[in-house]
């Protein structure tokens, strides 16, 4: 069965620093593996989707990096900023699970101004 | 272009009334999801459908009973509320397939409270 484990399950850092968000998964047979971020009281909006012949992706200020031999994903994000404080949670979609994702538990992460 | 849109979006139950979320998406997806999630855990599949009139279990269907009678709707319904169901209700959408592309959109939530 597969398992995502996301740690730590809260970070804090100045605003201006990198953030880098872990994220690492049992079984290496996945389609892809998607990064999430929720905000207090909302749904969750997708931010970067890496499929499983892919290496990473980036959008902006956010690189997500996948290597699926050792079952880890990397976030960054890059000068992070207060409007970065969210939650930010790590899926992935398992071959064996058809179109079901199995999530983490996220990473709760405040920028303090 | 509402995409995926939940009712209500805050309910308080006693112990033991039933009551139905229903969740709307307007982007033509096959497949639907329901899921819960409690702190720290992430989210949960409870039960999800791959097409209008289907429905199948998740990883935690217990206590819960789901429909999909037209395919822009997928109810879930709690026959006999307990404490242990009081979490926040997620349903999403997608349109499915194998090419490691699809994602799932999700709606805003439902927060319960069983007391």
């Amino acid at each position: 069965k597969q398992e995502v484990t996301q740690i730590p399950a809260a970070l804090s850092v100045p605003e201006g620093e990198n953030l880098v968000l872990n994220c690492s998964f049992t079984d290496s047979a996945i389609y892809n593996l998607q990064w999430f971020r929720q905000d207090p009281g909302k749904g969750l909006t997708s931010l970067l989707l890496i499929q499983s012949s892919q290496r990473e992706q980036t959008s902006g200020r956010l690189n997500a990096s996948l290597d699926k031999s050792s079952g880890r994903s990397t976030l960054y994000i890059a000068a992070s900023q207060p409007g970065d404080s969210a939650t930010y949670l790590c899926a992935v979609r398992p071959v064996a699970a058809g179109n079901k994702l199995t999530f983490g538990g996220g990473t709760r992460v405040l920028v303090k101004p | 272009n509402a995409g995926v849109t939940q009712t209500p979006k805050f309910r308080v139950l006693k112990t033991g009334q039933s009551m139905t979320l229903l969740c709307a998406q307007d982007m033509n997806h096959e497949y639907m999801y329901w899921y819960r999630q409690d702190p720290g855990m992430g989210l949960r599949l409870i039960h999800y459908s791959v097409g209008e009139g289907t429905t199948a279990k998740g990883e935690v269907p217990d206590g819960y009973n789901v429909s999909r009678l037209k395919k822009q709707n997928f109810l879930l319904g709690l026959e006999s509320a307990a404490p242990s169901q009081t979490s926040v209700y997620f349903c999403a959408s997608s349109r499915g397939g194998t090419s490691g592309t699809e994602t799932q959109y999700f709606g805003p939530g439902t927060r319960l409270l069983v007391l």
